[in-house]
């Protein structure tokens, strides 16, 4: 247990839908980060967020947002979704952001877009 | 930005020890090598990282060269258990985020 919490495990939703999927960090983690693994494109890194700001941007759709809370949580909307957008999306957590700390994964989220 | 190359795939016997090996031959002077392994769909599992040095903890040993342009992870005795997707990564950008390759698929065999 990586003490990385994500929901829901299971997301099926139609072409067009708009879903919120949630990731809970390590406590005293300050930094998340959400990657997406498909089948086609393996694990990729979408957004960082540090202490509530947006840190970094990686391949992340347009049709696909984020945010960080005070209390640290983070979520990942994506809307206007399309049949490629099935994958698992995992989110890390981190202590800062500093190379010399490692990123803690939680278990996932699979979307299905029917 | 460093990148990293693995070999695709390769085999262990039960109980021998696994090396598997990773080239990053445009490592900076203060970039970390990290090793995560992933075993079916779950989520990545963090192994070990370092910089400089040789490093060691209750999974696995880090053998970094002294170039620091590649580096070994070494299983010492594989079980069943440790077949799985092995990632090398050099993390890089604002973040330090990490950028996936295609991994080592680790076979254990009984």
């Amino acid at each position: 247990d990586s003490g990385v919490t994500q929901t829901p495990k299971h997301l099926i939703t139609a072409t067009g839908q708009r879903v919120t999927l949630r990731c809970s960090p390590r406590s005293g983690d300050l930094s998340v980060y959400w990657y997406q693994q498909s089948l086609d494109q393996g694990l990729q890194f979408l957004i960082q967020y540090y202490n509530g700001e947006e840190r970094a941007k990686g391949n992340i759709l347009e049709r696909f947002s984020a945010q960080q809370f005070p209390d640290l949580h983070s979520e990942l909307n994506l809307s206007s979704l399309e049949l490629g957008d099935s994958a698992l999306y995992f989110c890390a957590s981190s202590a800062d952001y500093s190379s010399y700390n490692e990123q803690f994964f939680g278990p996932g989220t699979r979307l299905t877009v029917l | 930005d460093a990148k990293t190359t693995q070999p695709p795939s390769m085999d262990c016997a039960e109980g021998r020890a696994a090396n598997l090996p990773c080239n990053h031959s445009t490592i900076s002077g203060n970039e970390y090598v990290y090793w995560y392994r992933q075993i079916h769909s779950q989520g990545p599992q963090y192994i070990i990282h370092g910089l400089k040095n040789n490093e060691t903890n209750e999974m696995a040993s880090l053998i970094i060269t002294e170039d620091r342009k590649s580096s070994t992870l070494i299983l010492p005795h594989a079980t069943l258990r440790d077949t799985a997707v092995y990632y090398c990564i050099v993390p890089r950008g604002t973040g330090n985020q990490f950028y996936f390759g295609t991994g080592t698929s680790l076979t254990v065999i009984p």
